[in-house]
């Protein structure tokens, strides 16, 4: 049972380019999260989503951030004309449940974002 | 509103030694408390977590963390500290009536020969 995939590990984009951040979740595993982890920082909450579904997006920035898990493929993280500050690691965590229920989350190994 | 302050950035340890990491978190409801283990260039891994059951957990790896509530507090520890502990940690508490985690900023631990 493969774990949470993320990829690509690395990306790198030039000011103004777009971002594609790609989450494969674990098998079986209906909910997404989605978080940014800046140099020296925790992880912060951007969104989580279910299938087709955002639950809540209060953590994402108002403009250029969106997300989406749609029905068949990844979850795909999008961030449109990216600046230096986007420069992160983008974390996605799955899980089977809702973790309002406590239940475990699953990371993946992260992308790492370099904006030139 | 949550959070979790984790008292040191940086703990230097020999091995063989204790590991004491702290934290401290403020919820407002009954929360679930994690901790989180980040080696270079992987994913995050669950040490540990409490939920309102024994107070003291046990995790994987020999960490054990104890949830008290008077001092608001989750500290990690380990009795004995392994080269491979070296890692950054991360202390995560969540909201039983929520769905996002609250990160500390991370204690990196460096343990010497």
């Amino acid at each position: 049972n493969a774990g949470v995939m993320q990829n690509p590990r690395h990306l790198v984009r030039r000011r103004g380019q777009e971002a594609r951040l790609r989450c494969s979740p674990m098998k079986g595993h209906s909910h997404v999260y989605w978080y940014r982890q800046l140099p020296e920082e925790g992880l912060k909450f951007m969104v989580y989503l279910q299938k087709e579904n955002i639950i809540d997006e209060s953590g994402m920035p108002k403009e250029r951030f969106s997300a989406e898990f749609p029905k068949e493929g990844p979850s795909i993280l999008r961030i449109q004309q990216v600046v230096r500050g986007d420069s992160a690691a983008y974390f996605c965590a799955s899980s089977p449940i809702s973790i309002a229920t406590n239940e475990k989350l699953f990371f993946g190994s992260g992308t790492q974002l370099s904006v030139l | 509103a949550q959070s979790v302050t984790q008292l040191d950035s940086h703990v230097s340890v020999s091995e063989g030694t204790p590991v004491l990491l702290r934290c401290n978190y403020s919820s407002s409801y009954s929360p679930s408390l994690f901790w989180y283990v980040q080696h270079p260039n992987k994913g995050l891994q669950l040490l540990l977590k409490y939920t309102s059951a024994a107070t003291l957990v046990k995790g994987i790896n020999g960490f054990e963390a104890e949830f008290k509530k008077s001092e608001t507090s989750f500290h990690l520890t380990k009795p004995s500290a392994h080269m491979s502990d070296a890692a950054e940690y991360f202390c995560v508490v969540s909201e039983a009536a929520g769905n996002k985690l609250t990160f500390g900023g991370g204690t990196r631990v460096l343990v010497k020969p």
